[in-house]
C-alpha cells in the first residue's frame, strides 16, 4: 500500500473549518483513501474513506484531486472535541489488505476556543 | 452493540509474567486484529485472524501468541513480559470479505506497563 505524507501539526479555532491535507502521490488507480482519528489515546475512530469523487458524510467531507496524488479532510464547523489526531491511510479495496496498512503518525489537530 | 470490548483497561505487569489481553465483538465479523501503540507513534500489526482457527503474524510478533476459538473472541497472550512490550494494545475487527470496503473497528485499548 501507498504511503502517505501528513503535517505533523495544525491548529485551528473552534467554529471555524478545519482542512487537514494529505498526500499520497505514489497511490495505485486501485486504493482507496481512508481517514481515521484518534481522541486523547482512545481506539482510532474511522471518519470518511474514497476513490475519486469526492464524499460526505455527518462527520466530514473528504475532497480528492483529480490526479488522486492529495487529498484533503475538512471538518466543516470543528468543535474542541475534535481536537485529536487525524491519520490518512490508503489501502487496496481488499479486505485481507487491512493487514498491510501503514500508520503513521498522523496530524495532531488542536481546536481552540 | 457494544462493538469490540478490550479488558483490562489497565495492568502493570513485572518482568517474566504472563498475562491474556481478551478482546470479544459483537458485530459478528470475520476478520480481527492486534495492534501495539508506543508513545508517540503510529499502530503496529502483532497479529491478525481472518475467521476462527485461522490466525497468522503480523509486523512485530515476537513475544506474543494469539488464538481465535470463537468467531467473537481473540485473545492476545504475553508469555514472558518484557519492558519492551509497554505499550498501549488495540483490538479491532471488520467484517471481512463479504464488506470489503469496510473500515476497521476499534477498542478503546490496554496500557500494559511491564516494570
Amino acid at each position: 500500500d501507498a504511503k502517505t505524507t501528513q503535517p505533523p501539526s495544525m491548529d485551528c479555532a473552534e467554529g471555524r473549518a478545519a482542512n487537514l491535507p494529505c498526500n499520497h502521490s505514489t497511490i495505485s488507480g486501485n486504493e482507496y483513501v481512508y481517514w481515521y482519528r484518534q481522541i486523547h489515546s482512545q481506539g482510532p475512530q474511522y471518519i470518511i474513506h474514497g476513490l475519486k469523487n469526492n464524499e460526505t458524510n455527518e462527520m466530514a467531507s473528504l475532497i480528492i484531486t483529480e490526479d488522486r496524488k492529495s487529498s484533503t479532510l475538512i471538518l466543516p464547523h470543528a468543535t474542541l472535541r475534535d481536537t485529536a489526531v487525524y491519520y490518512c491511510i490508503v489501502r487496496v479495496s481488499n479486505a485481507g489488505n487491512n493487514r498491510k496498512l501503514i500508520w503513521g503518525l498522523g496530524t495532531s489537530l488542536a481546536v481552540n476556543p | 452493540n457494544a462493538g469490540v470490548t478490550q479488558t483490562p483497561k489497565f495492568r502493570i505487569l513485572k518482568i517474566g509474567q504472563s498475562m491474556t489481553l481478551q478482546c470479544t465483538q459483537d458485530m459478528n465479523h470475520n476478520y480481527m486484529y492486534w495492534y501495539r501503540q508506543d508513545p508517540g507513534m503510529g499502530l503496529k500489526l502483532i497479529y491478525y485472524s481472518v475467521g476462527a482457527g485461522i490466525t497468522d503474524k503480523g509486523e512485530v510478533p515476537n513475544g506474543y501468541n494469539v488464538s481465535r476459538s470463537t468467531t467473537e473472541d481473540f485473545p492476545l497472550r504475553l508469555e514472558l513480559a518484557a519492558p519492551s512490550q509497554t505499550s498501549v494494545y488495540f483490538c479491532a475487527s471488520t467484517p471481512g470479505l463479504s464488506s470489503y470496503n469496510s473500515p476497521l473497528h476499534f477498542g478503546n485499548g490496554t496500557r500494559l506497563t511491564v516494570t
